[in-house]
């Protein structure tokens, strides 16, 4: 069984530019979650899917982050504009149902210059 | 929100040695997890505890729910082991994981 795969697994974009971030989840996951590491930071919530719809989105730091789950299957995480300090890695996790264990994607590192 | 606290932060072990990873954290949680992180970025699970005492191979891993802490027994480390451990609960509220900041482990040859 596959599990979560995210792509690219880097990119690297300038200031202002807009990238979007893929992630597939376990097959039949019905949660996915976004989270990200910046740097000399821990790693931090963005949001957190059921199916198509956004239970929880309190740690997106901007209206420049969109998220989308179009169908409940992938998701995309979208930036526009980036910024510097957006640069980091996006991690994305899925679980069968809620509070149970989170299986994590291989990451994405962003670098915005 | 909870507070997660790991210790030590850095941890350097000869080949063989036995090690404890220490997880605090500041309220009740409905689950935990524990991750290593390889040195190409991936978080690998370890763990799903939330409480009690489960062993996979050379790790095992013990909650103590009421007291707020968790361990991670390394035994007879190998260089493999090196990464960074992460230990992130759950406090039941939209099942988000709170990641401590880790503990950064080398095992030498």
């Amino acid at each position: 069984e596959a599990g979560v795969t995210q792509f690219p697994s880097h990119s690297v974009i300038e200031k202002g530019q807009t990238v979007t971030l893929r992630c597939d989840p376990i097959s039949g996951h019905d949660n996915l979650y976004w989270y990200r590491r910046v740097m000399g930071k821990e790693i931090k919530f963005l949001l957190h899917f059921v199916k198509e719809s956004k239970q929880d989105e309190s740690g997106m730091p901007n209206n420049r982050f969109l998220a989308e789950r179009t169908g409940g299957t992938y998701s995309t995480l979208k930036v526009q504009p980036a910024e510097l300090e957006d640069s980091g890695v996006y991690f994305c996790a899925s679980s069968l149902i809620m509070d149970t264990e989170a299986f994590f994607g291989q990451g994405t590192r962003l670098t915005v210059v | 929100g909870i507070q997660v606290e790991q210790s030590p932060p850095d941890l350097i072990l000869q080949e063989g040695a036995n090690s404890t990873l220490r997880c605090n954290f500041s309220d009740s949680v409905n689950n935990l997890q524990w991750f290593h992180q390889n040195p190409w970025g991936q978080l690998i699970n370890l763990f799903y505890i939330p409480s009690g005492t489960k062993q996979n191979g050379r790790l095992s891993a013990t909650t103590v729910a009421t007291e707020r802490y968790s361990l991670l027994y390394i035994s007879s480390s190998q260089t493999t082991d090196s990464g960074v451990y992460f230990c992130a609960p759950d406090t039941g509220a939209n099942s988000k994981l709170t990641f401590g900041k880790g503990i950064t482990l080398s095992v030498r040859p």
